[in-house]
């Protein structure tokens, strides 16, 4: 089966850097996503590591350790609007090709 | 191309009831996935379809829920015999096979009273 761990809530202000973490257990792994979710909206795709080290896009980066199971996602110079639940999500062989994804990690940033 | 489309976006029904939910995927994505979320909680696979064929369910899913993708375009998810406990947002995603980026629908919003 698969299992991910993440935090449930992290709070920070705006111009920060907020790490949210994820580990993993999964049968078979193909890779590690996160998706970002607004109140009331869809996931939206963030990034993808399939290998270990750093992904950088913009404010955002993702990193992978597959020998630890864990991954993390980086937000730099936090914006208001970079409040939202952000979800780190695996393929598992169990599972086929669907993604299944943990319960999420609710971002507040303040001013 | 106007991304994933679900309708309706939001039912309210009596328990009992059967509800259907549709969902057009992106035109040129060829695999179809169901979640569930409810509130506070990730996207829960429910099922998936590669073009027509339904290739994967939960395990979780009820014999109350059955799920059609009839010409490998746009998918249907009917729930029947309603309970409070199938309250929840649906949402719909695609991809093509091959890429690592799924694009969810708004999702439908379910709820039984």
């Amino acid at each position: 089966g698969q299992s991910l761990e993440q935090p449930s809530e992290v709070t920070a202000v705006e111009g920060a850097i907020v790490q949210i973490n994820c580990t993993y257990q999964t049968s078979g792994f193909y890779g590690l996503s996160w998706y970002q979710q607004h109140d009331g909206g869809a996931p939206t795709f963030l990034s993808y590591n399939a290998l270990d080290g750093l992904e950088e896009t913009g404010r955002f980066s993702s990193f992978l350790s597959r020998s630890d199971s864990y991954g993390y996602l980086l937000l730099q110079e936090l914006q208001m609007k970079d409040s939202a639940s952000y979800f780190c999500a695996v393929r598992d062989k169990q599972a086929g090709t669907a993604l299944i994804f943990g319960k999420g990690t609710t971002l507040s940033v303040s001013s | 191309d106007t991304g994933v489309s679900q309708d309706p976006r939001h039912k309210i029904t009596k328990r009992g009831q059967n509800v259907t939910f549709r969902c057009d995927p992106i035109s040129e994505h060829n695999r179809l996935y169901w979640y569930r979320q409810t509130l506070g909680q990730g996207p829960e696979f429910l099922t998936y379809f590669q073009n027509e064929a339904q290739l994967e369910k939960s395990r979780l899913l009820s014999d109350r829920f059955s799920a059609e993708r009839p010409k490998g375009s746009f998918s249907t998810l009917e729930i029947q015999r309603t309970e409070q406990g199938d309250s929840a947002m649906y949402l719909c995603a695609s991809i093509h096979s091959g890429a690592n980026v799924l694009t969810f629908g708004a999702g439908s919003r379910l709820t039984v009273l």
